[in-house]
């Protein structure tokens, strides 16, 4: 699975958009982009998946670049409850397969 | 909503002893999964479960951690021996296995080892 970079910490004001950067720079062709986040130690939680569209669901949007090296998750209104740890993971879809975390960037959002 | 749940939520325990984890997966999915997450340290994959077997586990899943599924809907992980370095938050998580690519976690077991 492809290594990703993400930024340590962010802030965002909120109401407005949160936009979280990932590089990918060694994806490989059949490898997906996920995010997930983790709010207080609670159990992480499923965002949104993506290979080489764009993709939007009710929590988030999921920018891919065209060469795919890098993406850039939307919380396009973040509120207080959005701080969490934001996860990029890049792997190839597995039946099954287990998720590698990194460090992931830790989101504040402020009043 | 269907969620995967864990008991205890905290569970503390001496040096040496066994300890079992209890985790309820979703009632439809296939593959089921612990992860460990040490405080301040990342969430990291132990074990994952198939068709009432282990299909992949990480160096951290040794001789002293087991899992089972006894009886149809329970997901346990046990280990045998508690070292002070167990202590941790320990995730329950599963998956439809057909054509999803979302995990579902619980809300996890902290363990605290002393």
């Amino acid at each position: 699975d492809a290594k990703t970079t993400q930024p340590p910490s962010m802030d965002c004001a909120e109401g407005r958009a949160a936009n979280l950067p990932c590089n990918h720079s060694t994806i490989s062709g059949n490898e997906y982009v996920y995010w997930y986040r983790q709010i207080h130690s609670q159990g992480p939680q499923y965002i949104i998946h993506g290979l080489k569209n764009n993709e939007t669901n009710e929590m988030a949007s999921l920018i891919i670049t065209e060469d795919r090296k890098s993406s850039t998750l939307i919380l396009p209104h973040a509120t207080l409850r959005d701080t969490a740890v934001y996860y990029c993971i890049a792997m190839i879809y597995n039946q099954g397969g287990k998720l590698i975390f990194g460090q992931g960037t830790e989101l504040s959002v402020k009043p | 909503e269907p969620e995967v749940t864990q008991t205890p939520s905290h569970q503390v325990t001496q040096m040496g002893q066994e300890v079992i984890l209890r985790c309820v997966p979703i009632s439809n999915h296939l593959y089921f999964y612990w992860y460990r997450q040490i405080l301040g340290q990342k969430v990291e994959f132990l074990v994952s479960f198939y068709n009432n077997e282990i299909s992949e586990k990480s160096e951290i899943f040794d001789d002293q951690f087991s899992v089972e599924r006894p009886d149809g809907s329970n997901f346990t992980l046990k280990i045998r021996s508690t070292k002070l370095e167990d202590s941790a938050m320990y995730f329950c998580a599963s998956i439809t296995g057909i054509g999803s690519y979302e995990q579902y976690f619980g809300p996890g077991t902290r363990l605290t080892v002393t």
